[in-house]
């Protein structure tokens, strides 16, 4: 069956390290997004993709960065990690007027 | 500005009675989608049901139903018959057009406990 996967399912990192965040689908859905999910806020977008080489930043985009080299992945990378990025990342695809998302990730910069 | 409002952080409900859980929004946009998804313990985020805004029906999916009241700019979740397996945070969410295409915004969730 298609699907959407995301890894690590948990990491643990210290602040100013580089971290990079796996979305892989086989779907081969055109829409992309990566989301954070916090106490109080629900699901905020940080970067979102259309298609291959093409990125747009979300609401929460400052310290983030994607790329898209594939229809099938978007790895979503955490340049300097900070503690206020400790969060749930869920990555997602969208065909239609369905969204689909992954299992999330839960990262802790300590 | 907060473009969805749930205005209920916690609801419970009865085993086996109905429960409406609140969404409202704000977009100028005529065309735009509205959704609801459910996260359970375990985390992982389940649609369960979209309305349209030309849709002049109101979506079911089932034990779900999307109270849709365009004018007050509405759309709350109506789930009856409620069922232990219900308890979760539901998150009511918006399809919005930008320069680009099309992206979600998402409400804060309401958390559902149903009691036996």
């Amino acid at each position: 069956d298609a699907e959407i996967t995301q890894s690590p399912r948990h990491k643990i990192t210290e602040t100013g390290r580089q971290v990079t965040l796996a979305c892989h689908q086989t779907w081969n859905h055109n829409n992309m997004f990566w989301y954070r999910q916090d106490l109080g806020h629900g699901l905020r977008l940080i970067h979102y993709s259309y298609g291959v080489q093409d990125t747009n930043k979300g609401e929460v985009s400052d310290g983030y960065s994607v790329s898209r080299s594939n229809t099938e992945d978007l790895p979503l990378t955490l340049e300097s990690a900070a503690s206020s990025q400790t969060s749930v990342y869920f990555c997602a695809t969208r065909t239609g007027d369905e969204q689909y998302f992954g299992p999330g990730t839960r990262l802790t910069v300590t | 500005a907060q473009k969805i409002t749930q205005t209920q952080p916690g609801m419970f409900v009865q085993e086996k009675e109905a429960v409406t859980l609140d969404c409202t929004y704000d977009t100028s946009d005529q065309s735009y989608g509205l959704f609801w998804y459910k996260q359970p313990s375990s985390g992982e985020m389940i649609f369960l049901i979209y309305q349209g805004s030309y849709d002049e029906q109101n979506a079911t999916e089932g034990r779900y139903s999307l109270n849709f009241q365009k004018a007050r700019k509405s759309a709350n979740l109506v789930i009856s018959a409620s069922q232990l397996g219900d308890s979760a945070m539901y998150f009511c969410a918006m399809r919005e057009v930008d320069n680009y295409g099309q992206n979600f915004v998402f409400g804060p969730g309401t958390r559902l406990s149903v009691l036996p």
